[in-house]
């Protein structure tokens, strides 16, 4: 079982900050890394899927970057508001098939 | 909607028992994934199928099995059931590889008394 740990555990921040979350991983063999956004009684959804050194993504206000040589990845979240409080999960695999879930970041967002 | 089916939402039974839980992967993924969500615990990966032949193994008990029919379906198999199995099981479903994002079922919360 590989570690895959992810901080803050939680984080409370004020509507309309921009905030950020780790998630770090084992650097070697290196397939993919996921971001899963995961909403109180629903079933967790993908974000992203980052598979090269050096990638980023954007999607709206969400963006995340991946250093696969120091084994991290950071997802930002700029503006928060109400809508994106929820646990931030990531997933990676050095295998191509299973991937290894992190615990997540829950983020509230206060009005 | 995510397109992944999972029954039934909810089971309750009694330990020494045996429970089938079943998912029906989105339409055109031929990859299933089991994962098991224990109290205080985040997802840990049970087991992978992939086009009706198993794939990867995780920290699957030897008391529970799977598999994945022609159809695409897959069922997961609990015997023997102690109090420690009650968790949220989930199953998730990709096109194939690392590079395509998992797409999840809302859970089956198991209960063991």
């Amino acid at each position: 079982i590989l570690n895959v740990e992810q901080s803050p555990q939680s984080l409370h921040v004020q509507e309309g900050d921009s905030t950020n979350f780790t998630c770090s991983f084992p650097s070697s063999n290196f397939y993919a890394l996921h971001w899963y956004r995961w909403e109180t009684a629903k079933s967790p959804e993908a974000l992203f899927v980052m598979t090269l050194n050096g990638d980023e993504k954007k999607k709206g206000r969400i963006s995340a970057t991946l250093n696969t040589k120091e084994g991290y990845s950071y997802l930002y979240i700029k503006g928060s508001q109400p809508e994106d409080s929820a646990t931030y999960l990531c997933a990676f695999s050095n295998t191509g098939n299973q991937f290894y879930f992190g615990t997540g970041t829950s983020l509230t967002v206060i009005p | 909607d995510s397109g992944v089916t999972q029954t039934p939402k909810h089971l309750i039974t009694a330990t020494g028992q045996r429970v089938t839980l079943r998912c029906s992967p989105r339409s055109g993924d031929l990859s299933v994934y089991w994962y098991q969500q224990s109290l205080d615990q985040g997802l840990q990966f049970l087991i992978q199928y992939y086009n009706g032949e198993e794939r990867a193994k995780g920290n699957i008990l030897e008391r529970f099995s799977a598999q994945q029919f022609p159809d695409l379906h897959s069922e997961l198999n609990l015997s023997s059931l102690e109090l420690g199995d009650s968790a949220l099981y989930f199953c998730a479903s990709s096109e194939d590889g690392w590079n395509s994002p998992l797409h999840f079922g809302n859970g089956t919360r198991l209960t063991v008394t």
